[in-house]
């Protein structure tokens, strides 16, 4: 997964906690994703950035916020966990000149107690 | 509405044995369609694609052919593998309108020696 790099990989979170899940790619590309994925649900869309300074919600927004930096950088904030936002979480963006490709990041195991 | 549905899994197969993972689609116009592979603890990465109607992608043995008169875009292979276990996503981005892409559910695959 070049090009994507996402942190912290893994995070364990009381309720009422706040973090934020950082994602950089060096791939120059203008938009950007975060999903989270939960068994038998597969890949769900909660925010996503179509270039730098804009931002707009996905399939399952709530709880969540999302800062677009700059065109590298798009954060996912949780300001205040719930059990509920235990998944993995994945950010990923698109190369609109070839196809659509879709590149991911590894990935972040978060666990809210 | 977009929207992809693949067959429920696990899909659970000899080493040697043939593969299909079905999927179909509900998209206007003709969009590009894609499989996308995820490796135990690994985000996700294209296995193959395909643009317009007819065409077959391929890669690393897996093949699909669009299928526009059915709508489906179904995963084959001939021979798996162990190393073929993983989880397998169908996935569309539609031509124009909305860049966001339309993932399936997933079928993990789950292949004995």
């Amino acid at each position: 997964n070049a090009g994507v790099t996402q942190t912290p990989k893994f995070q364990v979170l009381k309720t009422g906690q706040s973090m934020t899940l950082q994602c950089a790619q060096d791939m120059n590309h203008n938009s950007m994703y975060w999903y989270r994925q939960d068994p038998g649900m597969g890949l769900r869309l909660i925010y996503y950035s179509a270039s730098e300074g804009t931002t707009d919600k996905g399939e399952v927004p709530n709880g969540y916020n999302v800062s677009r930096l700059n065109k590298r950088e798009f954060s996912l904030r949780l300001e205040s966990a719930a059990p509920s936002q235990t998944s993995v979480y994945f950010c990923a963006t698109p190369d609109q000149r070839a196809g659509n490709t879709i590149y991911f990041g590894e990935g972040s195991w978060l666990t809210v107690v | 509405g977009n929207s992809v549905t693949q067959m429920e899994g696990p899909v659970t197969l000899s080493e040697e044995a043939f593969l299909t993972i079905n999927c179909t689609y509900t998209a206007t116009g003709y969009p590009s369609l894609f499989w996308y592979v995820q490796y135990p603890g690994e985000g996700l990465q294209l296995l193959l694609k395909a643009t317009k109607a007819d065409d077959k992608g391929s890669n690393k043995g897996f093949e699909a052919t669009y299928r526009k008169e059915t709508t489906s875009f179904h995963l084959e292979k001939g021979s798996v593998q162990v190393s073929d276990s993983a989880v397998y996503f169908c996935a569309l981005k539609p031509k124009g309108g909305s860049y966001i892409p339309t993932f399936g559910r997933g079928t993990s695959l789950i292949v004995h020696p």
